[in-house]
């Protein structure tokens, strides 16, 4: 299995533009997750989804963030506008939920900078 | 949501010697699970822990789910180059489907 991937590695992109990071979990797994790491806050949970069906998404800061997960094999998060307090690294997860083992499967994640 | 508490933030110790680092919170955890973040990728997963009590080992990696529920403990022995990273302790607690992350302890092995 290749894991979970992620899509770009890295954006730069300039205040105002519309980000899109993708991600593909690990076929078979029904539950996926966004999380954003900044040296300030750590590791954060943004939205999850479970069956392709949006589960919690109290982490997400605002509207200008959202999460779609069309397919079991496919997820967005986009940022629109993006503002330069959005820079940080983006990592998508996924997992088998429930389970035995409730080990997140973690991307590579994406570095976002927005300047 | 609830808190981990994960100490120390960081730590700077010479190749070979031991590190010990540990996760508390004021609740209940059913699952404790520990990862390794290295620079410019995700966290991979260590060590899980389902049961109080519980000893686990990976290598030089132990780790241990505590009595009371309300926390683990990461050892590593004879640390080498490659152990450098950052540590995150997470859990799982009551009904929930998400995990609760720590706050990481960034280790730096000097040689």
């Amino acid at each position: 299995d290749a894991g979970v991937i992620q899509s770009p590695r890295h954006e730069v992109t300039e205040m105002g533009q519309e980000v899109t990071l993708r991600c593909k979990p690990i076929s078979g797994h029904n539950s996926l997750f966004w999380y954003r790491q900044t040296m300030m806050r750590g590791l954060e949970l943004l939205i999850y989804f479970n069956n392709n069906v949006p589960i919690d998404d109290s982490g997400m800061p605002e509207d200008r963030f959202s999460a779609k997960m069309p397919n079991a094999s496919f997820s967005t998060l986009k940022i629109q506008p993006s503002e330069p307090r959005d820079s940080a690294v983006y990592f998508c997860a996924s997992s088998q939920l429930p389970g035995r083992n409730y080990g997140y499967t973690f991307g590579s994640g994406t570095r976002l900078t927005v300047v | 949501g609830q808190q981990l508490n994960q100490s120390p933030q960081s730590m700077f110790i010479q190749e070979g010697e031991d590190v010990s680092m540990n996760c508390t919170s004021s609740s209940i955890f059913n699952t404790w699970l520990w990862y390794k973040q290295d620079p410019g990728e995700g966290p991979v997963l260590l060590i899980a822990l389902y049961k109080a009590g519980e000893l686990t080992s990976n290598g030089r990696l132990t780790a241990q789910f505590g009595i009371t529920r309300k926390d683990s403990f990461l050892n590593i022995s004879a640390s080498i180059p490659s152990d450098v990273g950052i540590y995150f302790c997470a859990g799982l607690y009551g009904s929930a489907r998400q995990l609760t992350f720590g706050s990481g302890t960034q280790l730096t092995v000097l040689p």
